[in-house]
């Protein structure tokens, strides 16, 4: 089976820049997804990495690197509205089905 | 918004109930993925369908079921609720295998 480990919680002031790390257990792997869900709301994709590195989307970058088994989301300026759940999701198995985390709350202070 | 819909989006019912949960994918996606999130928790994925049939599924009883049609909308049908079976309930289709697009998600509640 696969296992993600992420934060449980991570705190941060407005404009300041902000790492939600990632560390994963599995087999069969594809890749590493990340997404925004607001209270309530949907979970959003923010991005996929299935090759080592950098990959940068605005004001989020996310990082894969395959032989640690590690991954991380970098959220840069921050901004109120960023307040949210962030999970990371590995893309594994025979369907390529995507295996959750249990997500890190962020909060943004003004 | 992504496209993808859902119905309802609340449902209450009573334990030992059936219960059909409905998704219409995003225009031009092939690829339905159903997934259940408890609170606090993270979606747990449930099983998918790729062109009308069930290519994966997760550690879940053979009382959740799903059908694909072909239009690529999607149901989601669960026998015997149990008061654990209370959450929200989420569909995600795809075109491409490394992004999902969720719709708003099936908030059930079993009493």
């Amino acid at each position: 089976g696969q296992s993600l480990e992420q934060p449980s919680e991570v705190t941060a002031v407005e404009g300041a820049i902000v790492q939600i790390n990632c560390t994963y257990q599995t087999s069969g792997f594809y890749g590493l997804s990340w997404y925004q869900q607001h209270d309530g709301g949907a979970p959003t994709f923010l991005s996929y990495n299935a090759l080592d590195g950098l990959e940068e989307t605005g004001r989020f970058s996310s990082f894969l690197s395959r032989s640690d088994s590690y991954g991380y989301l970098l959220l840069q300026e921050l901004q109120m509205k960023d307040s949210a759940s962030y999970f990371c999701a590995v893309r594994a198995g025979s369907a390529r089905q995507l295996t959750f985390g249990s997500g890190t709350q962020l909060t943004v202070l003004p | 918004e992504t496209g993808v819909t859902q119905s309802p989006t609340h449902l209450i019912k009573t334990r030992g109930q059936q219960v059909t949960l409905r998704c219409s994918s995003q225009s031009g996606h092939n690829t339905v993925s159903w997934y259940q999130q408890a609170l606090g928790q993270g979606p747990q994925f449930i099983f998918q369908y790729y062109r009308e049939e069930e290519n994966g599924r997760g550690n879940f009883p053979p009382r959740f079921s799903g059908l694909q049609f072909p239009n690529y909308s999607s149901e989601l049908n669960v026998n015997a609720l149990e008061l654990d079976d209370s959450a929200l309930y989420l569909c995600a289709s795809s075109s491409r295998q490394e992004t999902q697009y969720f719709g708003p998600g099936t908030r059930l509640l079993v009493l």
